[in-house]
């Protein structure tokens, strides 16, 4: 079974610092990645993702992922963090499930989660 | 292009009613896919659709099902409401299972 351990819970940076979330995910076979983001009160909006290739990917906002097969990571980072990055960030792994039947789909699993909070 | 539309944003039930939420998937989506977020529990996947049929079903009892229409749009039902069914629920669609999901805003279920 397709899993994701995002490690940390909550985080606090100052505005201008640079950010490391960490996520970390369980999977048979190479995964699709992706981070989303969500802001209180709507839904997740897609960050970036990673699906073959090379293996530093860039998102939106300025944020890019970088996917080490040897430590099954994927962890986001940004340069230089500005005050509307404060949200919530969710990092998912996209796996095949066949399901009895022999038909397969893939389904998303999400982390936990981890909160960023900026000081201005 | 209009993203992923859910209504209602927000609902209020009681135990032992039943809900329909409705989706309406990006033009040209195909996929939907439905989660249950809480803070509890995270997200967690409820069930998948595509060309109107289920193609992938989460951990989730019978009380909560879905549909999707041919024209893409999709409703979520549950049934007999549980205190435990408050979450906000969230569709998602993308051209095909395995692309890249677009979320809409959700629906934010409260059962007193």
């Amino acid at each position: 079974a397709q899993s994701v351990t995002q490690p940390d819970i909550h985080i606090t940076v100052s505005e201008g610092a640079s950010l490391e979330l960490r996520c970390n995910y369980s999977y048979g076979a190479t995964p699709y990645l992706f981070w989303y983001v969500q802001s209180p009160g709507q839904g997740l909006q897609l960050l970036l993702k990673y699906f073959s290739g090379d293996t530093l990917v860039q998102g939106i906002k300025g944020f890019e992922a970088e996917f080490k097969r040897s430590q099954s990571s994927f962890n986001l980072r940004k340069p230089s963090v500005h005050w509307s990055d404060a949200a919530e960030y969710f990092c998912a792994v996209g796996g095949l499930i066949v399901r009895n039947s022999g038909a397969g789909s893939y389904q998303l699993t999400f982390g936990k989660g981890t909160k960023l909070s900026v000081i201005p | 292009k209009a993203g992923v539309t859910q209504t209602p944003r927000y609902l209020i039930k009681t135990r032992g009613q039943q809900v329909t939420l409705s989706c309406s998937p990006i033009s040209g989506h195909r996929s939907v896919s439905w989660y249950q977020q809480t803070p509890g529990q995270g997200l967690q996947f409820l069930f998948e659709y595509f060309s109107e049929t289920q193609r992938n079903k989460g951990n989730f009892p019978g009380r909560f099902s879905g549909r999707q229409f041919s024209n893409s749009r999709s409703e979520m039902n549950v049934s007999t409401l549980e205190l435990g069914d408050s979450a906000l629920y969230l569709c998602a669609s993308s051209l095909a299972s395995g692309q890249p999901q677009h979320f809409g805003d959700g629906t934010r279920l409260s059962i007193l």
